[in-house]
């Protein structure tokens, strides 16, 4: 079963630095996606960022980056520039493979706070 | 477009009420999903839909029953639920044969069971 670990609960950033948020992965699939998800407290779940396994360059959109380290089996999310409205939790996701169609499966998540 | 429509935004509703919540997209998304969010907890699925028929039921109470008229809604009806029941439902949609793709979720629909 695949696995998605963020150690981070919490994260203050001042306005306008760059923040990482960290996620880790385990996976025995060769192909596999990561995802990045933020959700404000209004709670819509709001795709950020994807990258496959196999993409040979880090994904960007964006103010979002993906640090994606396969050997390590990690995807950091780099935020640069924050805004106040980045203030949000943030999940980092996989998608799973059942029987019968695809789950995404979420990390812990982060809560992140963009101090003016 | 690419939204995902829930309605309605609150509910609330007794144990001995009937109610449903509703799911629409038109992305032309033939999986769609039901995920339930407990506070500061990440989402967990309840249901998928594949091709307009369920597919993966997690081992969710019958007191929660999906439904797919076709493949633009999807309906979660509620009967007999109890205070725990009480979560942030969320609606997701993506293309059901790739893992690579991302699902879409809708705003979702904040549930209090009194």
């Amino acid at each position: 079963a695949q696995k998605i670990t963020q150690t981070q609960p919490g994260m203050f950033v001042q306005e306008k630095e760059a923040v990482t948020l960290d996620c880790t992965y385990d996976t025995s699939d060769q192909s596999y996606g990561l995802f990045w998800y933020k959700q404000p407290s209004s709670g819509e779940m709001i795709f950020l960022i994807y990258q496959g396994s196999y993409d040979e360059q880090n994904a960007t959109e964006g103010r979002y980056s993906l640090n994606f380290q396969k050997a390590r089996k990690s995807a950091n999310l780099v935020i640069s520039a924050s805004q106040l409205g980045d203030s949000a939790m943030y999940f980092c996701a996989m998608r799973e493979v059942l029987t019968g169609g695809f789950k995404t499966i979420f990390g812990a998540g982060t809560r992140l706070f963009v101090k003016a | 477009d690419t939204e995902v429509t829930q309605t309605p935004k609150h509910l609330v509703m007794g144990m001995t009420n009937k109610k449903s919540l509703k799911c629409e997209q038109h992305m032309g998304h033939r999986a769609m999903y039901w995920y339930k969010q407990k506070a500061k907890k990440p989402p967990e699925l309840m249901f998928v839909y594949s091709y307009e028929k369920l597919s993966i039921n997690e081992s969710v109470p019958s007191r929660f029953s999906p439904e797919c008229p076709n493949s633009s809604l999807l309906n979660l009806h509620l009967h007999a639920l109890q205070p725990e029941d009480s979560a942030l439902y969320l609606c997701a949609s993506s293309q059901p044969r790739e893992a690579g793709t991302e699902a879409f979720f809708g705003q979702g629909t904040r549930l209090t069971v009194v």
